[in-house]
């Protein structure tokens, strides 16, 4: 069952449209996550956060912002989307310990036509 | 830095056959090690993890992995593998003492063919 939601599953979008892709989990974590994932690559972190009005860039460079107003909410904006940004985009979310395991929703494939 | 390489993007195995997914890591630092499996459509979910203590590890449906610190591995095997094991299987890493940056490797399809 999962406690890691994100909305919506799949999107099809134009160029130049502004999405916002959903992401909430109700375990009270205070870490969150958005991954890319493309196939045949690996999991490149994008955006993470530590708790409520914290947030860095992650590994991958992104044109994408997110946004930590509270806990349980992280959602990830696109200002234009581009073809360029077509991909499968993963939130997950991780109590404060190091070794904890990292709860992933089920995903949002996006494609910007 | 550290990264995780899997070599086999793909490893086709008939049902009731062993298997063993390989995944080896390269790190200046002890890490914490992860294996994460992704079903058709779904998001990761946490198989089995090294933290310390005994280098076997074992999973709820059957996988175990054996850290070999030596060799830098952390291969993933099931000596009986069923049609319903087929997934994206994902090897990943994250240093001793970091908060983040959990690392993964490009991941490998197990297919089970009947």
């Amino acid at each position: 069952e999962a406690d890691i939601y994100q909305t919506p599953r799949y999107l099809v979008i134009g160029t130049g449209k502004k999405i916002t892709l959903e992401c909430s989990q109700t375990m009270g974590h205070d870490k969150m996550y958005w991954y890319q994932q493309d196939p045949g690559m690996e999991l490149h972190l994008i955006h993470y956060s530590y708790g409520v009005n914290s947030t860095e860039k992650g590994d991958l460079s992104s044109e994408s912002t997110v946004s930590r107003i509270r806990t349980e909410h992280f959602p990830l904006t696109l200002e234009s989307a581009r073809p360029s940004h077509t991909s499968q985009y993963l939130c997950a979310s991780s109590s404060r310990d190091g070794t904890s395991p990292l709860h992933f929703g089920n995903g949002t494939r996006l494609t910007v036509t | 830095a550290q990264s995780v390489t899997q070599l086999d993007s793909q490893v086709p195995v008939f049902e009731e056959a062993p298997v063993e997914l390989r995944c080896n890591y390269s790190s200046s630092v002890s890490v914490y090690l992860f294996w994460y499996v992704q079903y058709p459509n779904q998001g990761l979910q946490l198989l089995l993890k090294y933290l310390s203590g005994s280098t076997l590890v074992e999973s709820i449906n059957g996988f175990e992995a054996e850290f070999n610190k030596s060799q830098t591995s952390f291969h993933l095997r099931k000596p009986s593998v069923h049609i319903s094991d087929t997934a994206e299987y994902f090897c990943a890493v994250i240093p001793v003492g970091a908060t983040n940056k959990l690392i993964f490797g490009t991941g490998t399809l197990l297919a089970v063919q009947p």
